[in-house]
C-alpha cells in the first residue's frame, strides 16, 4: 500500500524557517517524481514544487523561488521541503504528493502533471 | 486569486446531471491537453479523478467524465450519487514547468 506521511508542520514566526519531512513506503520512491502541494485554510490547492527522481531537476511556483528548497533522500524514501524566509501567506496545510506514471511493454514514464497519491498533510502557520 | 477560475459551487439531486467548469487562459488550459480533476473530502487529501482532460484512472466510476473547448475544461458527474458530495479542483499545466489549480467546486447533492 502507498503511504506519504508529512511531519515538520507547526506555528511560526514571520521570517523564520521550518522544514517539512515527507515519508513514502509502498513502492519503489527512486522511479518518481514527487511535488509539495499547499492549501491555505478554506482556500484551494497550489501547487510549490517538485523534483525529479534523481533529483536532478527541481521547479518551484514563483511566489517561494529563493525561499523554499525541495529535497529528497532515495537512500531513505524520504521527500523534504526547507522553508526559510516564512511569510503570513505560506500559511497553509502542506500535502506530499506523488506524480504518475505510466508503464506499458517495459517502458515507463512520467505523467508530471498529475498526481496520484497524496499524504494527509501537516499544517504550517506562520503568525507572531 | 486562483490561476483557473470555478463556479464556488453547483448542486443536483440524485440521479441527475451536473457539470463543473474550468475556465483559463490559452497558457494552460487552453494551450495543453493536460488538464486534470481532483475530488476532496473534508479533512481529505485529494482523489484524481479525471486527467488528459477526459481519461479515468483506474477505479473511477464512469460516472465522471471530462471534456475541453478551448479554453475551458469541464467536469461531468452524472447520475449523482450522495458519495459525490464534496470539493473539485481542476488543474493544468501552463508551461514551463509550472501547473495551476482552480479556486474549487463545493458540489451538493440535495
Amino acid at each position: 500500500e502507498v503511504q506519504l506521511v508529512e511531519s515538520g508542520g507547526g506555528l511560526v514566526q514571520p521570517g523564520g524557517s521550518l522544514r517539512l519531512s515527507c515519508a513514502a513506503s509502498g513502492f519503489t520512491f527512486s522511479s518518481y517524481w514527487l511535488s509539495w502541494v499547499r492549501q491555505a485554510p478554506g482556500k484551494g490547492l497550489e501547487w510549490v514544487a517538485n523534483i525529479k527522481q534523481d533529483g536532478s531537476e527541481t521547479y518551484y511556483v514563483a511566489s517561494v523561488k529563493g525561499r523554499f528548497t525541495i529535497s529528497r533522500d532515495n537512500a531513505k524514501n524520504s521527500l523534504y521541503l526547507q522553508m526559510n524566509s516564512l511569510r503570513a501567506e505560506d500559511t497553509a496545510v502542506y500535502y506530499c504528493a506523488r506524480h504518475l506514471r505510466f508503464c506499458s511493454g517495459g517502458n515507463c514514464y512520467s505523467a508530471i502533471y498529475y498526481f496520484d497519491y497524496w499524504g494527509q498533510g501537516t499544517l504550517v502557520t506562520v503568525s507572531s | 486569486q486562483s490561476a483557473l477560475t470555478q463556479p464556488p459551487s453547483a448542486s443536483g439531486s440524485p440521479g441527475q446531471s451536473v457539470t463543473i467548469s474550468c475556465t483559463g487562459t490559452s497558457s494552460d488550459v487552453g494551450g495543453y491537453n493536460y488538464v486534470s480533476w481532483y475530488q476532496q473530502h473534508p479533512g481529505t487529501a485529494p482523489k484524481l479523478m479525471i486527467y488528459d482532460v477526459s481519461k479515468r484512472p483506474s477505479g473511477v466510476p464512469d460516472r465522471f467524465s471530462g471534456s475541453k473547448s478551448g479554453n475551458t475544461a469541464s467536469l461531468t458527474v452524472s447520475g449523482l450519487q450522495a458519495e459525490d458530495e464534496a470539493d473539485y479542483y481542476c488543474s493544468s499545466y501552463a508551461g514551463s514547468n509550472n501547473l495551476v489549480f482552480g479556486g474549487g467546486t463545493k458540489l451538493t447533492v440535495l
